[in-house]
């Protein structure tokens, strides 16, 4: 069965810092692997996705995160927050056939 | 807007009661997901109907059922309702079946069980 752990529920940021926000996944198949981002009484939004190819995959926003298979970790980042990122982030994980297994998400703010 | 709607966006009912969710996709797309959020449990996969056919299921209980009509809406039907089926109701949808593809959420719905 795959699982998504994602550490740190809560993440605060000052705004123009680096943004980290972890996932580490669990996997026996290649994965699919997505960010996904929930805005205060909204739905999820994809920020991005990795499937095959380039590991270094860039999203909207300016996020971008590294699929690394060796640790087993799909990170997010972003250069410098903005306080229209403080927002909960979905970390999720599928294969070919599978429906999406979130983790259990991050909040993120970002501090004037 | 991802183009997936969903009604009503609020629901309050009481215990022992049965509601049912609806779910539009977006144009073109065949596959309609639905999803439960709560504090406790997350975001929990429940069910996936593909072109109008269950194609996946996950922690649906046996009180909640779904279904997809032919023009591909979708409704989620949830009885005997609960405390603890209090939650924020999700339906996605994607062009295709496969895990990798996007999927794109509505809005949800918000379920109060008194």
């Amino acid at each position: 069965a795959q699982s998504v752990t994602q550490l740190g529920s809560h993440v605060s940021v000052s705004e123009g810092a680096l943004v980290l926000l972890r996932c580490n996944y669990s996997s026996s198949v290649p994965p699919y692997l997505f960010w996904y981002v929930q805005y205060p009484n909204q739905g999820l939004q994809l920020l991005l996705k990795y499937t095959t190819g380039a590991t270094l995959v860039k999203g909207i926003n300016g996020f971008e995160a590294e699929f690394k298979k060796s640790e087993t970790s799909f990170h997010l980042t972003k250069p410098s927050a903005h306080m229209s990122d403080a927002a909960e982030y979905f970390c999720a994980v599928s294969d070919r056939d599978t429906p999406l297994v979130f983790g259990k998400g991050t909040r993120l703010s970002v501090i004037a | 807007d991802s183009g997936v709607t969903q009604t009503p966006k609020h629901l309050i009912t009481a215990t022992g009661q049965r509601v049912t969710l609806r779910c539009s996709p977006r144009s073109g797309d065949l596959s309609v997901y639905w999803y439960q959020q709560s504090l406790d449990q997350g975001l929990q996969f429940l069910i996936q109907y593909y072109n109008g056919e269950e194609r996946a299921k996950g922690n649906i209980l046996e009180r909640f059922s779904a279904q997809q009509f032919p023009d591909l809406h979708s409704e989620l039907n949830l009885s005997s309702l609960e405390l603890g089926d209090s939650a924020l109701y999700f339906c996605a949808s994607s062009a295709l079946r496969g895990g990798g593809n996007e999927q794109f959420f509505g809005p949800g719905t918000r379920l109060t069980v008194l």
